[in-house]
């Protein structure tokens, strides 16, 4: 298995530009998460689907945040306007349905607003 | 609102020593504990994973323990090591709050030479 899949590993784009961040989890996982993670805030989870319905987005920031499970192997998650605020490294993660295990995240990816 | 703290938030010591990290909750009413391990620019690797009913788990050089009552886990690193160096942070699933983990603020190690 090629565990969870991010991409792009880097996104480099201007302030009100609109940004995509794509994640595929593991096959066979019910729950996918999106968090973010910066120096100030740490580790914050900000919407989780169970198969591919939100369960939870009370931790997404603000309306220009919107995320989209259309089937069991993909996930987005879209910033629209972007703001230099929304730098920060955003993981996706995946886990079967007992809670926590076999809790698996991707390699993040590493978002810069200028 | 669960709210998970660890220290200390920084912590350097000499290759071969043993080490304890530790980690505090709010809300007792977990369903199990992960400690994770994250290296710099890379994502969280799972290392141990308690559950309530559980008091401690054990991975190679690795003991974790947990006190549901007192809210309080330590990762018990022995013999460490320059590899052992990166961010550890703990987890909790609270008790109603589905499958969602709340994570400690890290605690960043460093194991020199």
């Amino acid at each position: 298995d090629a565990g969870v899949i991010q991409s792009p590993r880097h996104e480099v784009t201007e302030m009100g530009q609109e940004v995509t961040l794509r994640c595929k989890p593991i096959s066979g996982h019910d729950y996918l998460f999106w968090y973010r993670q910066t120096m100030m805030r740490g580790l914050e989870l900000l919407i989780y689907f169970n198969n591919n319905v939100p369960i939870d987005d009370s931790g997404m920031p603000e309306d220009r945040f919107s995320a989209k499970m259309p089937n069991a192997s993909f996930s987005t998650l879209k910033i629209q306007p972007s703001e230099p605020r929304d730098s920060a490294v955003y993981f996706c993660a995946s886990s079967r349905a007992a809670s926590g295990e076999g809790y698996t995240f991707g390699s993040g990816t590493r978002l810069t607003v200028v | 609102k669960q709210e998970v703290t660890q220290i200390p938030a920084a912590l350097s010591v000499p290759e071969g020593e043993n080490l304890v990290l530790n980690c505090s909750f709010t809300d007792s009413a977990i369903y199990n504990l992960q400690w994770f391990r994250q290296d710099p620019g890379k994502g969280l690797t799972s290392l141990l994973l308690i559950q309530s009913s559980q008091r401690e788990q054990t991975s190679g050089r690795l003991n974790a323990s947990l006190d549901k009552s007192s809210g309080r886990s330590t990762l018990y690193i022995a013999a460490s090591q320059p590899g052992d160096s990166a961010t550890y942070l703990c987890a909790v699933v609270t008790g109603g709050g589905g499958n969602k983990l709340t994570f400690g603020t890290g605690t960043q190690l460093k194991v020199e030479l």
